[in-house]
């Protein structure tokens, strides 16, 4: 257990309207990322954060904005939702002091806009 | 760029059997290797990991993965399924300096009773 929550873990929205997925970690983890989980796509990477206030691209950023202003929190912001972005979103970190690549994930966020 | 295929979409096997999960990558570089193992409803757990050495590492839940450089695979293997391992298992491939991880679209593993 990595120590990472997310919330909500369920959310509704209709199309248009703005939402914001919080990812919380209690461990000091330096790396953070938001993935998309979709039937046939496997995990695509939308942001991820390599600090405070230092974050980066992911294969699927368009529409999504990220935000970091402390270590324990990254939050995922779709500025107006539309229905390709019902999804479920994964945060994961890289544990502090291993590779950069070994990921842990948190339990996930089922969105769905209609 | 990086990539990862998992031909196998769906696997059914029986409860006993042995099990193996195909995964290829294309990668420039000497990469790191992984599978995960996601159950329904959950978030995705890391079975094994290959850095460098040894070829074949073992990972939890008596999985184990073999490197093969020159077929750019990473098949995951388990002698003898359990029927709680119905799940299902993604492959993923990163390095090179980048902190990012690319994964395959994932196989789907059924296991018959």
């Amino acid at each position: 257990d990595a120590g990472i929550t997310q919330s909500p873990r369920h959310k509704v929205t209709e199309t248009g309207t703005p939402v914001t997925l919080r990812c919380h970690q209690t461990e000091n983890h330096r790396y953070m990322y938001w993935y998309r989980q979709d039937p046939g796509h496997g995990l695509r990477l939308i942001h991820y954060s390599y600090g405070v206030k230092d974050t980066d691209k992911g294969e699927v950023s368009d529409g999504y904005s990220v935000s970091r202003s402390k270590t324990e929190d990254f939050l995922l912001t779709l500025e107006s939702a539309t229905s390709s972005q019902t999804s479920v979103y994964f945060c994961a970190i890289s544990e502090k002091g291993g590779s950069f690549y070994e990921q842990y994930f948190g339990p996930g966020t089922r969105l769905t806009v209609t | 760029a990086q990539s990862v295929t998992q031909p196998d979409i769906h696997i059914t096997v029986s409860e006993g059997a042995s099990l193996e999960l195909r995964c290829n990558y294309s990668y420039g570089a000497t990469p790191y290797l992984f599978w995960y193992v996601q159950s329904p409803g959950q978030g995705l757990q890391l079975l094994l990991k290959y850095f460098s050495g040894d070829t074949l590492v073992q990972g939890i839940k008596g999985f184990e993965a073999e490197f093969k450089r020159s077929q750019s695979s990473f098949n995951l293997r388990k002698p003898s399924v359990h029927w709680s391992d119905a799940a299902e298992y993604f492959c993923a491939v990163g390095g090179g300096g980048e902190n990012k991880l690319t994964f395959g679209t994932g196989t789907q593993l059924k296991v018959e009773l």
